[in-house]
């Protein structure tokens, strides 16, 4: 069965550290892994990562994909407390369903 | 703003009943995708729309419906509803099929089953 899975759940920091956030995935025909943004509201888009390898940069956040390990990592450096929100990890299969882990909870301190 | 438009933002209604969620596509999009997030199931996939055609379901119930107009909106139907229906529905837009399109979400509907 494909899933992901996200890790950690939670996570507090202070402002100006680095964070990492990981997600592994279990799918029989991979398209794509993408990582979203929740604060209240929809989630927004961050990164669509589809090759290994390659790292994809906004700003203070960072994603690469390892295909061959079925996993993705999520970085942040110089928290600040906007970066506050649920982030989550998705794929899309074959089949064209997109499955979403649960999310990390990050949570910056002034 | 993402450029997804759903209407209601609110709907409150009893048990039993049917309710209708209305999503409008990004400009130009062709693909219209329905999610469910409820506290303690995450998000939840629920059916994919590319031009007018069905392409894939999740984890939709029967009491579920959805349709996409040739407008390209797209109509959510719970029918039905009971208590565990009350959730966020978020729906969602991208430009193709191809699985690897970036998806846009909506600001959600609060649906709250009484």
């Amino acid at each position: 069965e494909d899933k992901v899975v996200q890790s950690p759940l939670s996570l507090v920091v202070h402002e100006g550290d680095t964070v990492t956030l990981n997600c592994s995935y279990e799918v029989t025909n991979f398209r794509s892994l993408l990582w979203y943004k929740q604060e209240k509201k929809a989630p927004t888009f961050l990164f669509m990562l589809t090759s290994s390898g390659i790292e994809k940069k906004s700003g203070r956040l960072s994603s690469i994909l390892d295909k061959k390990e079925l996993f993705s990592i999520l970085n942040i450096t110089a928290t600040q407390t906007g970066d506050s929100a649920v982030y989550l990890c998705a794929f899309s299969s074959g089949t064209y369903k997109y499955i979403f882990g649960t999310g990390t909870r990050l949570k910056v301190l002034a | 703003d993402s450029g997804v438009t759903q209407t209601p933002k609110h709907l409150i209604t009893a048990t039993g009943q049917r309710v209708t969620l209305r999503c409008s596509p990004r400009s130009g999009d062709l693909s219209v995708y329905w999610y469910q997030q409820s506290l303690d199931q995450g998000l939840q996939f629920l059916i994919q729309y590319y031009n007018g055609e069905e392409r894939a379901k999740g984890n939709i119930l029967e009491r579920f419906s959805a349709q996409q107009f040739p407008d390209l909106h797209s109509e959510l139907n719970l029918s039905s509803l009971e208590l565990g229906d009350s959730a966020l529905y978020f729906c969602a837009s991208s430009a193709w099929d191809s699985g690897a399109d970036t998806q846009y979400f909506g600001p959600g509907t609060r649906l709250t089953v009484l």
